[in-house]
């Protein structure tokens, strides 16, 4: 069976400065994928960024990048210039051709 | 391009009472999810479909809870009876095939009394 944890239930930031949400999960598979999902209040879930587990290059996407740890089983989410708009709850997700497991989240708040 | 659409959003209902919710997925989208998310909780997959073959349902009550996807569009979740603890959101997602990212709908907010 394959688990997600996320050992941060809440998390804050002020505006404009960076935060690490972490990710760890436990698989015996080779072949799969990792996303951060983000939960606005009351809206719905929409892709953050994703990383092919056969890649060893961290994925980045505008102020979002992660620090992807195969060995370890690592997959944290770095945030720089956060903003207003970032406040949400961010699941991490584990992805394989069977099945998907997300993490129970981390709500993140980003004050001004 | 339209996104995954679900109704109802909302619905409340009494315990033993059966309630189904509707997907529609994003054309052209292979794999269908359905999750429940309870309150302060990550989504829980209920289901998996690739086009119309289950790929997935180990999650699933299968005493009370079922699920298709017709011609491998369109999906329905059934819950018969219902328990109080059925409470939650129920959210579908699409995706273009396996090992892509999910989108989500709105999710319908199912309130049993």
């Amino acid at each position: 069976a394959q688990t997600v944890t996320q050992s941060q239930p809440e998390m804050s930031v002020q505006e404009a400065e960076t935060v690490t949400l972490s990710c760890t999960y436990d698989t015996s598979e080779s072949n799969y994928y990792l996303f951060w999902y983000k939960q606005p209040p009351s809206r719905q879930m929409i892709l953050v960024i994703r990383q092919e587990a056969y890649k060893q290059q961290n994925a980045t996407e505008n102020r979002f990048s992660v620090n992807f740890q195969k060995a370890a089983k690592s997959f944290s989410l770095k945030i720089s210039d956060s903003q207003l708009g970032d406040t949400a709850m961010y699941f991490c997700a584990f992805t394989n051709a069977g099945k998907s497991t997300f993490g129970d989240g981390t709500t993140l708040t980003v004050k001004p | 391009e339209a996104g995954v659409a679900q109704s109802p959003r909302y619905k409340i209902i009494e315990k033993r009472q059966s309630v189904a919710f509707w997907c529609n997925p994003i054309s052209g989208h292979a794999t269908l999810y359905w999750y429940q998310q309870i309150l302060g909780q990550g989504p829980k997959l209920l289901i998996q479909f690739q086009n119309n073959g289950v790929v997935d349902d180990s999650q699933l009550p299968k005493d009370r809870f079922s699920a298709e996807r017709l011609k491998g569009v369109d999906s329905t979740l059934k819950i018969q009876p219902a328990k109080l603890e059925d409470s939650a959101v129920y959210l579908c997602a699409s995706s273009r095939d396996l090992f892509y990212e999910q989108y989500f709908g709105p999710g319908t907010r199912l309130t049993v009394t």
